[in-house]
């Protein structure tokens, strides 16, 4: 079973939807979790980041991590063409939590169709 | 969040050869990372590289092939030796906080591509 584990995708939705992606991992004991996006070309930047259960929200993204069910997810609220890129989940299984040492799925590549 | 620079930002190199990458941060950070992104894949962590000690190595990568320097708190080096087309990848250096957060920010990266 691999690490983190995201739908490679591509992901197609149509501008002004809800773009929901979706990332499972392994390590119960992971503390804190990361969506990153790239562009083509372009290196990873970070959309956000969660630590706790529930829901955290940043303009027209939410993050929502379910630690039980090892489920995080993130989605794009009025999604806009300049969105589509690959969407990258990271997890930190160290204890303490932080942002070193992360381990990243494969990416989900959206598309948002104008 | 840290600015970070790194060189060259692509190079194409032969077979059997080195290259070291060079990545400077525009704050001191404790620690710096090494990742690699290789075709059409996600980030691999490559190692870890502490101010002031040896470099701490991910599964399946040994400090003979990444050496990694880090003679001070902004600056730190991967070398990646003696070549195959298999190295042919991204590497990104990256770093937590620089500004007090903690957030894992990276460099453009260096496409490498060996023949």
């Amino acid at each position: 079973q691999k690490e983190v584990e995201q739908n490679s995708g591509p992901l197609s939705v149509p501008e002004g939807a809800i773009a929901s992606l979706n990332c499972t991992y392994s390590d119960r004991g992971s503390q804190s979790f990361f969506w990153y996006r790239q562009y083509s070309g372009k290196s990873p930047e970070l959309i956000m980041f969660i630590y706790s259960n529930g829901d955290k929200e940043d303009g027209r993204f939410t993050a929502q991590l379910n630690k039980a069910s090892q489920y995080v997810s993130l989605l794009i609220r009025d999604s806009q063409p300049s969105d589509s890129a690959t969407y990258l989940c990271a997890v930190n299984k160290r204890s303490g939590g932080g942002a070193d040492g992360l381990t990243f799925g494969k990416g989900t590549h959206l598309i948002i169709q104008p | 969040s840290a600015v970070i620079s790194q060189k060259p930002s692509r190079d194409i190199c032969q077979r059997g050869t080195s290259l070291t990458i060079q990545c400077q941060v525009d704050s001191q950070v404790t620690m710096m990372f090494w990742y690699r992104q290789q075709p059409g894949q996600s980030l691999t962590l490559i190692a870890t590289a502490n101010q002031g000690s040896e470099a701490t190595y991910e599964s399946g990568f040994v400090i003979d092939k990444f050496p990694i320097s880090r003679p001070n708190l902004t600056f730190s080096t991967l070398t990646v030796s003696n070549m195959s087309p298999e190295d042919s990848s991204i590497y990104l250096c990256s770093v937590v906080g620089g500004s007090g957060a903690n957030v894992l920010t990276f460099g453009a990266g260096s496409r490498l591509t060996v023949l």
